[in-house]
């Protein structure tokens, strides 16, 4: 199995500024995707991370709010832009190594997000 | 629109009984669910999953049950222990969304000594 490990684990930040979640898996991964778990409700898929070039992000998510790299197989970052305190949740990244049934997905420890 | 629904949002049991956590699911394209579980500030730990051209997976304790007509999965712990308390989530994967997971809302379990 996948070991991830995400960078910070916790983080209070100020409203309208800008927060990067980092997101390294001890193997190359074929796909990484990220989620929101906000207070209280279930994990949300924000988008999926695709190697060399844009994230395909899910309806209600946008780019610009959250603009997201993978420059290789190993390494994602997630950006939550111009926050709001409606923005305060746990931020997990994801990864699986090929077709699910042969190998599962793997999940980070999560970010906890609060905005002030 | 909830997809996967898990509508017991808590549980709680006796050590050394069974427990029985729930999930329905609504989309036909779903073909392969999943059971994780979840500690306070932990991510999700991948329990066991099921594909749906079986109606049965068991591993250890934790046996993952499928009834595809009835759109219904069940996760059996038998026998609970007090370290199973956690959140279980219940997710599902498919069709054109293959390999992203939609979540249920989760059953918090509590196994007492």
């Amino acid at each position: 199995s996948a070991v991830i490990s995400q960078k910070p684990s916790r983080d209070i930040c100020q409203r309208g500024t800008s927060l990067t979640i980092q997101c390294q898996v001890d193997s190359q991964v074929t796909m990484m995707f990220w989620y929101r778990q906000q207070p209280g409700q279930s994990l949300t898929l924000i988008a999926t991370a695709n190697q060399g070039s844009e994230a395909t992000y899910e309806s209600g998510f946008v780019i610009d709010k959250f603009p997201i790299s993978r420059p290789n197989l190993t390494f994602s970052t997630l950006t939550v832009s111009n926050m709001s305190p409606e923005d305060s949740s746990i931020y997990l990244c994801s990864a699986t190594d090929g077709l699910l049934g042969n190998t599962e997905a793997f999940f980070g420890q999560g970010t906890r997000l609060t905005v002030v | 629109d909830q997809q996967v629904k898990q509508n017991s949002p808590s549980l709680s049991v006796q050590e050394g009984r069974i427990s029985i956590l729930n999930c329905d699911y609504t989309n036909s394209m779903f073909d392969y669910f999943l059971w994780y579980k979840k500690y306070p500030a932990e991510g999700p730990t991948f329990l066991i999953s099921i594909s749906s051209i079986k109606d049965k997976n068991e591993d250890g304790r934790f046996t993952v049950f499928l009834n595809k007509s009835a759109k219904h999965l069940s996760l059996h712990i038998v026998p609970s222990q007090p370290g199973d308390s956690a959140v279980y989530f219940c997710a599902a994967t498919g069709g054109t969304s293959y390999g992203k997971l939609t979540f249920g809302q989760g059953t918090i379990l509590t196994v007492h000594p």
